[in-house]
């Protein structure tokens, strides 16, 4: 079946120390999105990736970073992870614009824990 | 500063029909209103999607009313695997003409047996 899939499920990181989660997808979908959801809230959008032309969101900090080597992969790297940064980070697929009668696919995400 | 509202948990018993509201009130002109339910631990699952007026699928309905400032998702007949967090998700107008994708906060709904 056509998915998402982001490995790991559990990362566990250093205050500190850089950490890459990854994404990848067999939908063929041009677009993809890294959210970050904390305990109990909506998920948040970092940026997405419009075929190689990346956007970033204004309130990202840059501790967050992406790379799209290609169609299928996505990465999330987060260069000096902070206790604020635990989280599950989720992966989303699109194959145009989301909002624009574009439904987004989810990954299970992964949940990160910073010590 | 653009942002959405849903009612933070709603309760139902098995069987009734269920239906959360979005308030959305900078809605992107030309923008969808999505729904997803989450489970915990899970990524959110798509379940509808329009524009205006009504649409229905297989497991629920949504209706949008002409100003496109609020939507409301129909469960018809919920059962205990609909305990789960709904979301909307809409594209908003926020400050300096800026457009951001923004998630609802969410609504708990917790299905009474």
């Amino acid at each position: 079946d056509a998915m998402v899939i982001q490995n790991p499920r559990y990362q566990v990181t250093q205050f500190g120390k850089p950490v890459t989660l990854s994404c990848s997808q067999t939908l063929n979908h041009n677009v993809m999105y890294w959210y970050q959801q904390k305990s109990s809230q909506a998920p948040k959008l970092l940026f997405h990736y419009y075929d190689k032309d990346f956007n970033n969101e204004a309130d990202t900090p840059d501790n967050f970073q992406s790379r799209r080597p290609n169609t299928s992969f996505c990465f999330l790297d987060i260069r000096s992870p902070g206790l604020g940064d635990a989280a599950m980070y989720l992966c989303a697929t699109s194959r145009g614009t989301s909002g624009r009668g574009e439904t987004q696919y989810f990954g299970p995400g992964t949940r990160l824990l910073v010590l | 500063l653009a942002k959405t509202t849903q009612p933070i948990s709603m309760d139902s018993y098995e069987g009734q029909e269920v239906n959360i509201t979005c308030s959305h009130n900078n809605i992107a002109t030309n923008d969808y209103i999505t729904w997803y339910q989450q489970f915990p631990s899970q990524g959110p699952r798509f379940i509808i999607q329009g524009y205006k007026t009504k649409v229905t699928n297989e497991v629920a309905s949504l209706f949008i009313p002409a100003d496109r400032k609020s939507s409301t998702l129909s469960l018809p007949r919920v059962s205990l695997s609909d305990t789960a967090v709904y979301y909307c998700l809409v594209g908003l107008y926020s400050g300096a003409g800026s457009y951001q994708l923004t998630f609802g906060k969410g609504t708990k709904l917790s299905v009474i047996p």
